[in-house]
């Protein structure tokens, strides 16, 4: 099925370091959610964006909505080793359905 | 709160044979949601439903996997004659009416096809 291109698919950071990671799309979405999830285990909901240009905070973590419409990023500042997972955006364009990203797997270095 | 639990957490199955995947949604969530989640990708949407509505089963991959939810509350996900390449892990979410975008998810089932 269809999937969103997120980048990097995968990074190592040293601990204490902040992360930059993002979702593009050739098409527009109206909501986009930001999932993180361990081995093992389902995807947990990190963070939701409902407008063009939201910019929203969840702890150490930013989220933004691409003013295009078309992209979103996340940010995750001063990281610790239990940020390791694989982080997902998902995209969702007037239906109840999402169209999720390829992932982007986290490894950090202590 | 309770979260969305699935059951089984592993099932190993012989090519052929019918599995039943559960599903036991978040109280109160109206909508409930199977993904597909092969190994090292992202997730592939099956079947939606919504209150007493008629699913959405535009993602089952075949007309083995079949999917139902009884009382708007538990969901069994049935796939028929299974083949390898079912092999997946497969989730379960729901949501909320009020919060209708925001889905939670379970722990997921893995299901091999030996």
């Amino acid at each position: 099925g269809q999937q969103l291109n997120q980048s990097p698919q995968s990074m190592f950071i040293q601990e204490g370091e902040d992360v930059s990671m993002n979702c593009t799309s050739s098409s527009i979405f109206n909501t986009w959610l930001w999932y993180k999830q361990d081995p093992g285990e389902g995807p947990v909901l990190l963070i939701a964006l409902y407008k063009a240009g939201e910019l929203t905070s969840n702890g150490r973590l930013t989220a933004q909505f691409g003013i295009t419409r078309k992209d979103s990023f996340l940010n995750i500042s001063a990281s610790i080793p239990s940020d390791v997972g694989i982080y997902f955006c998902a995209g969702q364009r007037g239906t109840y359905k999402y169209i999720f990203g390829t992932g982007t797997r986290l490894k950090v270095l202590a | 709160g309770a979260g969305v639990s699935q059951s089984p957490s592993n099932k190993v199955t012989e090519k052929g044979k019918d599995v039943e995947l559960r599903c036991d949604p978040i109280s109160g969530h109206t909508a409930l949601y199977w993904y597909r989640q092969s190994l090292g990708q992202g997730l592939e949407f099956l079947i939606y439903f919504q209150g007493n509505s008629a699913p959405d089963k535009s993602g089952l991959p075949s007309d083995r996997f079949s999917a139902e939810r009884t009382g708007g509350s538990v969901s069994t996900l049935t796939i028929q004659r299974t083949q390898q390449e079912d092999s997946a892990v497969y989730l379960c979410a729901s949501s909320s009416r009020d919060r209708i975008y925001e889905q939670y998810f379970g722990p997921g089932t893995r299901l091999t096809v030996t």
